[in-house]
């Protein structure tokens, strides 16, 4: 079955990076997008971008450029999400999910990784 | 895009027909997808490409509009449906969600 097993949390300092790990099995990792979609405690989902784990093209929010990298490791079927310049605002429950290519919604969802920043 | 849903809140009881209504800047066509959360978890997809349900998903639920105006409706409520609904655009490069709108009892 598809699963989306994502890192621990995380707690660090403003000005700090952060990175996030989502491990994919239960299908061919090269043939799905995978997007980044952060949540707020009690605000709405935030899309932050998408990578490509065939070719590694990726696309970005324009609230993150300059302040988010996607990679992948295609042997180990894992995509990462790297934040820098962390602040406060950026505290937050990040999830990695599976992206259809034909209709662009996310059928698979990691279970998210709580990012805190605090001084 | 900007993806506009209501009511929020939106206060049911189990039983009711409910319908949640997304609204979209500028036309998306049908390109619009909707999730249901609930407290604590991961987003579940709902339904896709405005009116699709994957496999699995009760036919109590059905979506449906184009263009910019969208609505989910849910028949007959159940317990297990009390959560919050965010509806999507995939038309553009921004996937942009909308605030979410919170079912409750």
């Amino acid at each position: 079955q598809v699963q989306l097993v994502q890192s621990g949390a995380e707690v660090k300092k403003p000005g700090a990076s952060v990175r996030v790990s989502c491990k994919a099995s239960g299908y061919t990792f090269t043939t799905y997008d995978i997007n980044w979609v952060r949540q707020a405690a009690g605000q709405g989902l935030e899309w932050m971008g998408w990578m490509n784990p065939s070719s590694g093209d990726s696309g970005y929010a324009q609230k993150f450029q300059g302040r988010l990298t996607m990679t992948r490791n295609t042997s180990i079927t894992t995509a990462y999400m790297e934040v820098s310049s962390l602040r406060s605002g950026d505290t937050a429950v990040y999830y990695c999910a599976r992206g259809t290519t034909k209709y662009g919604d996310y059928d698979y969802w990691g279970q998210g990784t709580l990012v805190t920043v605090s001084s | 895009i900007h993806m506009t849903q209501s009511p929020s809140p939106l206060s049911a009881s189990v039983g009711d027909r409910v319908t949640i209504t997304c609204r979209a800047s500028q036309s998306i066509g049908t390109s619009l997808n909707w999730y249901q959360q609930k407290p604590g978890k991961a987003p579940k997809l709902l339904i896709y490409a405005a009116s699709i349900l994957p496999s699995g998903v009760p036919s109590r639920f059905r979506g449906s509009g184009s263009g910019t105006d969208f609505t989910l409706t849910i028949s007959s409520l159940q317990p297990e449906d009390f959560a919050t609904y965010s509806c999507q655009e995939s038309f553009s490069n921004s996937y942009t969600f909308g605030q979410g709108t919170k079912l409750e009892i």
